[in-house]
C-alpha cells in the first residue's frame, strides 16, 4: 500500500531560525515528489517538485531533497519568516496506471517573533 | 485564470440537512478531485473525474454522500442527510493530469459545520 509519512507532526520555532521537515514514503512506482504549503484557511499550494533523477532543489529559502534510495525527502527552511508558519504537505506521485498521488499528514509548523 | 472557485465557502447547517458544495475548475483541465480536511485524518481523497466521468469514488464515505459533474466546469459534491461527523473543510481541486506531472490547484475549501 502507498503510504507516506511525515515528520514531526508539529514544530515551533523563532523567526530567523532554520529548521528541517521529513518526509518518507512507500509509493511505488515512483513518478514524483512534491511538497505544498498550507496557509490556515487555505487550499494547498505546490511549493516544489522532485524527479527520481534530481537530488536538490531550492525555491527562494526553500530547499528539498530526495534521495530515491532510500525513499526520504526533506525541505529545509533558511531564515524562518513569520509568514512561513503553515502546514508543509508531502505528496508523491507514482507512474503509471492510476496517476492519483498520496498524501502525507503534514507537518504543522509556527514560527514565533 | 481565476483558479479553482468553490462555493460556500462556509457553511452552518443542522443534522440531517442536505449540504450541497460546488466547484468550478480551472479550465482545461480534465481531472476533478474532491477531498476532505479535518485535523484528525488530513487530506482524504473522496473522489476524483476524469473528463468529466468519476474513475473512482472508493473514498465516499457512506452513500449519504454523491458526487457529480454535469460538465467540465462545474461539479457538486452532495450530502443528504448531513450528521455532525460529517464538520470539515471540503476542498476541490484540478489538475491537467500527468502532462503537468499532476500537481494539484485546489480551491479555498468550503467549511462545513453540522450542528
Amino acid at each position: 500500500k502507498n503510504q507516506v509519512e511525515q515528520s514531526p507532526q508539529s514544530l515551533i520555532i523563532l523567526e530567523g531560525k532554520n529548521c528541517t521537515l521529513q518526509c518518507n514514503y512507500t509509493v511505488s512506482p515512483f513518478s514524483n515528489l512534491r511538497w505544498y504549503k498550507q496557509d490556515t484557511g487555505r487550499g494547498p499550494v505546490s511549493l516544489t517538485i522532485m524527479t527520481f533523477s534530481e537530488n536538490t532543489k531550492s525555491n527562494g529559502r526553500y530547499t528539498a531533497t530526495l534521495d530515491a534510495d532510500t525513499k526520504q525527502s526533506s525541505l529545509h527552511i533558511t531564515a524562518s519568516q513569520l509568514s512561513d508558519s503553515a502546514s508543509y504537505i508531502c505528496v508523491v506521485s507514482a507512474s503509471g496506471g492510476s496517476y492519483i498521488p498520496t498524501f502525507g499528514r503534514g507537518t504543522s509548523l509556527i514560527v514565533h517573533p | 485564470d481565476a483558479g479553482v472557485i468553490q462555493s460556500p465557502r462556509h457553511e452552518v447547517t443542522e443534522m440531517g440537512q442536505e449540504v450541497t458544495l460546488r466547484c468550478k475548475p480551472i479550465s482545461g483541465h480534465d481531472y476533478l478531485f474532491w477531498y476532505r480536511q479535518t485535523m484528525m485524518r488530513g487530506l482524504e481523497l473522496l473522489i476524483y473525474f476524469n473528463n468529466n466521468v468519476p474513475i473512482d469514488d472508493s473514498g465516499m464515505p457512506e452513500d449519504r454522500f454523491s458526487a457529480k459533474m454535469p460538465n467540465a466546469s462545474f461539479s457538486t459534491l452532495k450530502i443528504q442527510p448531513s450528521e455532525p461527523r460529517d464538520s470539515a473543510v471540503y476542498f476541490c481541486a484540478s489538475s491537467p493530469g500527468q502532462k503537468n506531472t499532476g500537481e494539484l490547484f485546489f480551491g479555498e475549501g468550503s467549511r462545513l459545520t453540522v450542528l
